[in-house]
């Protein structure tokens, strides 16, 4: 089982639908990131959190570390927010991410 | 944010010879930076973590002679593929790590990643 498991692994939606990612992880963190990937390959961080909830235009991203979640939203989605988003995070004492395996997103006009 | 810069952005070479991939944080010092290697529709594999003034730590798998990592600054890390085979072949990507802030006695930090690097060996 991996450390930071995401769902669901893809996901099609039409234009102006609500995204929700979801990212569960199994061990301590002191911060997790939202990224997307788009198909160029450049990666993105849109969000760093360690707690509560962040906004940037339409996506929104909270994290429970109860819970050991997060998920990321994306309001009124459109085609250009096709893209894989990976969830990541940093464990306690440590610089190295473990990525999650990343949500294939397609948005159909 | 911060900005990440790896250079170049795709890269074809003939086998055997050797191929060098930058990676600058432009705007912050980054005494650590990682690099990954990228196949397709796959997760980021960790390569080898690039720390300054010291040698890089390779992943258990990563020929270090083969995948020549140089941080010879606060802001600049190099991965240079030596003797190129088709199977070097994939997308490189750099991430360089700056700290955000103390909180009590530990520190978080932010990672920014490069462009990738799409290195193809004919």
């Amino acid at each position: 089982k991996n450390e930071v498991e995401q769902s669901p692994q893809n996901l099609t939606a039409q234009e102006g639908e609500f995204i929700t990612i979801n990212c569960s992880y199994s061990v301590g963190i002191s911060a997790l990131h939202w990224l997307q990937q788009h198909p160029g390959g450049g990666i993105v961080s849109w969000f760093l959190l360690s707690s509560g909830k962040k906004k940037h235009g339409r996506l929104i991203a909270t994290i429970n570390i109860q819970e050991k979640h997060s998920s990321l939203h994306i309001t009124a989605s459109h085609p250009r927010d096709s893209a894989v988003y990976i969830c990541a995070v940093f464990n306690f004492g440590n610089e190295k991410l473990t990525f999650g395996t990343g949500t294939r997103l397609t948005i159909i006009p | 944010g911060a900005v990440v810069s790896q250079h170049p952005s795709r890269v074809i070479c003939k086998s055997g010879t050797s191929v060098k991939i930058e990676c600058r944080s432009l705007d912050f010092q980054a005494t650590t930076m990682f690099w990954y290697r990228q196949f397709p529709k796959k997760s980021l594999m960790l390569m080898a973590t690039s720390n300054e003034g010291s040698k890089a730590t390779y992943e258990q798998g990563v020929e270090k002679d083969k995948f020549l990592i140089n941080h010879a600054s606060l802001t600049l890390s190099t991965l240079t593929v030596t003797s190129a085979h088709p199977e070097d072949s994939s997308f490189y990507i750099c991430s360089a790590i700056k700290p955000i802030m103390w909180t009590g006695t530990s520190m978080n930090t932010e990672a920014f990643f490069g462009q990738g690097t799409r290195l193809t060996v004919v």
